[in-house]
């Protein structure tokens, strides 16, 4: 099994434009989380999905939409990228009854 | 969720234990420990949890103090790649799933020769 898997790994933006982080599972989890760290810092959560078709946010949603059509996909979206979301994104996802949350490697962006 | 507090920093000898301290004095009855690590800027990988009862998996020890205000995580024969930042967090298990594992500045190991 892949487990969680993010593309890109890498994106460098400039500010106002826009574009879409991917996370995919194939482990059939409900739950999905996007966090993000900064440099010397924990993680923070941005939003999440308790099951297809329903998000909702974390501790820092603001700048940032998220959308889970598919069961085994979350989309981070960032309509109009600003420096403070340089940052390093990473996807998560966890099984119903399951307490061991699954990450993926990590997505670094540059907002210039 | 209860806060913890955790060394900012501790290095071990290659092939000795590693005690890693966590103290979280103001955990709840219902409220689990877990122990997840953070391999050079990877994802964080999941390694233990605990109520109250000590657990040991293939990765590590959990020791949990009787008033569970504190805990050790022990790596028992530490090696060159369980260099790692060590994150000790504390919540209620299931519940909201959206109310997940808040992540503090954890304890960033270094395992040396």
């Amino acid at each position: 099994n892949a487990g969680v898997t993010q593309t890109p790994k890498f994106r460098v933006l400039k500010t106002g434009q826009s574009m879409t982080l991917l996370c995919a599972q194939d482990m059939n989890h409900e739950y999905m989380y996007w966090y993000r760290q900064d440099p010397g810092m924990g993680l923070r959560l941005i939003h999440y999905s308790v099951g297809e078709g329903t998000t909702a946010k974390g501790e820092v949603p603001d700048g940032y939409n998220v959308s889970r059509l598919k069961k085994q996909n979350f989309l981070l979206g960032l309509e109009s990228a600003a420096p403070s979301q340089t940052s390093v994104y990473f996807c998560a996802s966890l099984g119903m009854g399951s307490e061991k949350l699954f990450f993926g490697s990590g997505t670094q962006l540059s907002v210039l | 969720d209860a806060k913890t507090t955790q060394p900012p920093s501790m290095d071990c000898a290659e092939g000795r234990a590693a005690n890693l301290p966590c103290n979280h004095s103001t955990i709840s009855g219902n409220e689990y420990v877990y122990w997840y690590r953070q391999i050079h800027s990877q994802g964080p990988q999941y390694i233990i949890h605990g109520l109250k009862n000590n657990e040991t998996n293939e990765m590590a020890s959990l020791i949990i103090t009787e008033d569970r205000k504190s805990s050790t995580l022990i790596l028992p024969h530490a090696t060159l790649r369980d260099t790692a930042v060590y994150y000790c967090i504390v919540r209620v298990a299931g519940g909201n799933a959206g109310n997940m594992l808040t992540f503090g500045g954890g304890t960033r190991l270094m395992v040396k020769p």
